[in-house]
């Protein structure tokens, strides 16, 4: 079936480093690609999207290429913050007929950035 | 614009309890679900709704769990009886179109 696979946290950084987070996905049709983010305390918020091949989301200096080649939606930084510290989620719908906006998400990794 | 609204922030009660969280999503949206966090298993869909018609509840653990959807601009998720293993964090999100989802902040529920 349908599924988002994650690496596994926490990712321990000091500021101003480089940021990857991997993500890969399995799914039967073409699927739109998220990143969410969860503050301590709050709910998920939606960092940036893909919704085909190739496309590139970005938001907030945070980028995600879709690569359909390999299956992956990997998060990165070039300079991260403190204020960055947090939960991010990768997410799909699963790209089946029909789009329910049904999100399958991965397991979260737990970003600290250390001044 | 206010965000998709949940009640309560906290609950705590004790086993066996009826449980209801609420849900007031975005005016406009037409889509609503709703989540359940924990630690062990992440986030899980437990149901939604599309134009206040429940679509998948597959998601739903078992028949303790019952929500509803009576007009476009409230929802509850009912817990009854509760349980310990019920404790968690559950979110409510609406959408409009084929956007993508806007969440709440999350009730945090503890059954003791």
């Amino acid at each position: 079936g349908d599924s988002v696979t994650q690496m596994e946290g926490p990712v321990t950084l000091s500021e101003e480093a480089f940021l990857t987070i991997n993500c890969t996905y399995t799914a039967t049709g073409y699927p739109s690609l998220f990143w969410y983010v969860q503050y301590p305390g709050e709910g998920l918020q939606l960092l940036l999207k893909a919704t085909k091949a190739d496309d590139k989301g970005s938001n907030k200096g945070f980028e995600a290429t879709y690569r359909k080649e390999t299956t992956s939606f990997h998060l990165e930084k070039g300079s991260v913050q403190v204020s960055d510290s947090a939960v991010y989620f990768c997410a799909q719908n699963g790209g089946g007929s029909g789009n329910t906006g049904k999100l399958i998400f991965g397991q979260g990794t737990t970003l600290q950035v250390k001044p | 614009d206010a965000g998709v609204i949940q009640s309560p922030r906290h609950e705590v009660t004790e086993m066996g309890q009826e449980v209801t969280l609420r849900c007031k999503p975005i005016s406009g949206h037409n889509s609503l679900f709703w989540y359940r966090q924990t630690m062990m298993r992440g986030l899980e869909l437990l149901i939604y709704f599309n134009n206040n018609v429940p679509i998948d509840d597959s998601g739903m653990p078992e028949d303790r769990f019952s929500a509803k959807m009576p007009n476009a601009s409230f929802s509850t998720l009912k817990i009854q009886p509760s349980e310990p293993r019920d404790s968690a964090v559950y979110f409510c999100a609406s959408r409009t179109g084929d956007q993508p989802q806007h969440f709440g902040d999350g009730t945090r529920l503890s059954i003791l």
